[in-house]
């Protein structure tokens, strides 16, 4: 079935260090892919998307780029800030007619130091 | 504003009683809702589509009679967690939309509900 596999963590980092999380995925047919964050006791928020291949997502300084090739969808910042510290979670979805469920990866913690 | 809300956002309860979330998706009509649990330090997991009007769809290995779903609006899911026990405790959380639903492909996730079982 699908699959969403991310580097494990934690990443640990200093602050204006640059960031790649990876992410490589298995699916049958075109999914959408995704990039989530969440804060320490919070919920999910949606951090960026891309619909389809070579469509590059992104969102408050993170992209992401949609290889269908490589079958990845890493996540790269240029400068983290102590802000940006957060669990984040590469996902896939599976779309019909009804809804989307997503299939999530194992999620990386990233902390950021000052 | 919020366009899925999820109630309540944390519940402790006894072992052996049962506790009902609810997931409400305010601004269109969901004919499916996912629901999701996340173990502590661990990613979110697929339980179930909750279809309105219908039975809900289980994923593997999660056991439909202790977490009873229902779907009897197009705006409102809850999922209740029979008879808890400890090991329930986790995080639950709901999603709304994608697809070709009102959302316009845009998929909502509820704030959660923290669950502890002691």
């Amino acid at each position: 079935g699908d699959s969403v596999t991310q580097m494990e963590g934690p990443v640990t980092l200093s602050e204006e260090a640059f960031l790649t999380i990876n992410c490589t995925y298995t699916a049958t047919g075109y999914p959408s892919l995704f990039w989530y964050v969440q804060y320490p006791g919070e919920g999910l928020q949606l951090l960026l998307k891309a619909t389809k291949a070579d469509d590059k997502g992104s969102n408050k300084g993170f992209e992401a780029t949609y290889r269908k090739e490589t079958t990845s969808f890493h996540l790269e910042k240029g400068s983290v800030q102590v802000s940006d510290s957060a669990v984040y979670f590469c996902a896939l979805s599976s779309a019909n007619q009804a809804g989307t469920a997503l299939i999530f990866g194992k999620g990386t913690t990233l902390s950021v130091s000052s | 504003g919020a366009v899925v809300s999820q109630h309540p956002s944390w519940v402790i309860c006894k072992s052996g009683t049962s506790v009902k979330i609810e997931c409400r998706s305010l601004d269109f009509q969901a004919t499916t809702m996912f629901w999701y649990r996340q173990f502590p330090k661990q990613s979110l997991m697929l339980m179930a589509t909750s279809n309105e009007g219908s039975k809900a769809t289980y994923e593997q290995g999660v056991e439909k009679d202790k977490f009873l779903i229902n779907h009897a609006s197009l705006t409102l899911s809850t999922l209740t967690v029979t008879s808890a026990h400890p090991e329930d405790s986790s995080f639950y959380i709901c999603s709304v939309g994608g697809g070709s639903t009102g959302s316009g492909n845009t998929i909502y996730f509820g704030e959660g509900s923290w669950l502890t079982v002691v």
